[in-house]
């Protein structure tokens, strides 16, 4: 059964630093990875999919990368502001399930 | 505009009640989805529909049901079963079995959070 990790759980940062994001999973025969940004209390919002043929894809300050051999992604935040405060969660979808495995989510903190 | 519609924001349960949580689209995907969020955690699927008239348990369905009576609908029923239902709950929906699974990405509505009395 597929199993998806993130680290850390919370991250506080500096206005500017330029930051990274974990995302682990167990099983990599995966169709594609998504990551999502989550505000309080709201839904998720789509920031990047990578296909399970690519290695990397990028929008706009982000840039997310995918190794399956060694079931890891990353997120990558440059120049962060204060308004990039938020959970983020990654996902993947398996061979023959429709349905999204998310992570536990990593709450990040971008101090002004 | 296109989207995903969740209502109402917020829901009181009391015990032994049955509550309906509403999900409507407009985006003409044949998939939906229903999960849960507990605090400090990931989304776990409770359960999906691929097509009207057919759904299909996710890994936590116990205590709740659902109907597809419509393409843009899929209501979600807490029943008493349903012990420990306080949560937040999110609908989501994709274009559904294209050949496309690759670039497939789901839609997610604002979310309704179900807190019991």
């Amino acid at each position: 059964k597929q199993e998806v990790t993130q680290i850390p759980a919370a991250l506080s940062v500096p206005e500017g630093e330029n930051l990274v994001l974990n995302c682990s999973f167990t099983d990599s025969a995966i169709y594609n990875l998504q990551w999502f940004r989550q505000d309080p209390g709201k839904g998720l919002t789509s920031l990047l999919l990578i296909q399970s043929s690519q290695r990397e894809q990028t929008s706009g300050r982000l840039n997310a990368s995918l190794d399956k051999s060694s079931g890891r992604s990353t997120l990558y935040i440059a120049a962060s502001q204060p308004g990039d405060s938020a959970t983020y969660l990654c996902a993947v979808r398996d061979p023959g399930r429709r349905a999204l495995t998310f992570g536990s989510g990593t709450r990040l903190q971008v101090q002004p | 505009d296109g989207g995903i519609t969740q209502s109402p924001k917020y829901l009181f349960r009391k015990e032994g009640q049955n509550v309906t949580l509403s999900c409507e689209q407009n985006l003409n995907h044949d998939a939906m989805y229903w999960y849960r969020q507990d605090p400090g955690q990931g989304l776990r699927l409770i359960y999906y529909s691929q097509i009207v008239n057919d759904f299909q348990k996710g890994d936590i369905a116990e205590g709740y049901s659902v109907s597809r009576e419509k393409k843009e609908s899929f209501p979600l029923t807490v029943t008493s079963a349903q012990k420990n239902p306080t949560a937040f709950y999110l609908c989501a929906s994709s274009i559904g079995p294209s050949g496309q699974e690759e670039k497939e990405t789901q839609y997610f509505g604002p979310g309704t959070r179900l807190l019991v009395l």
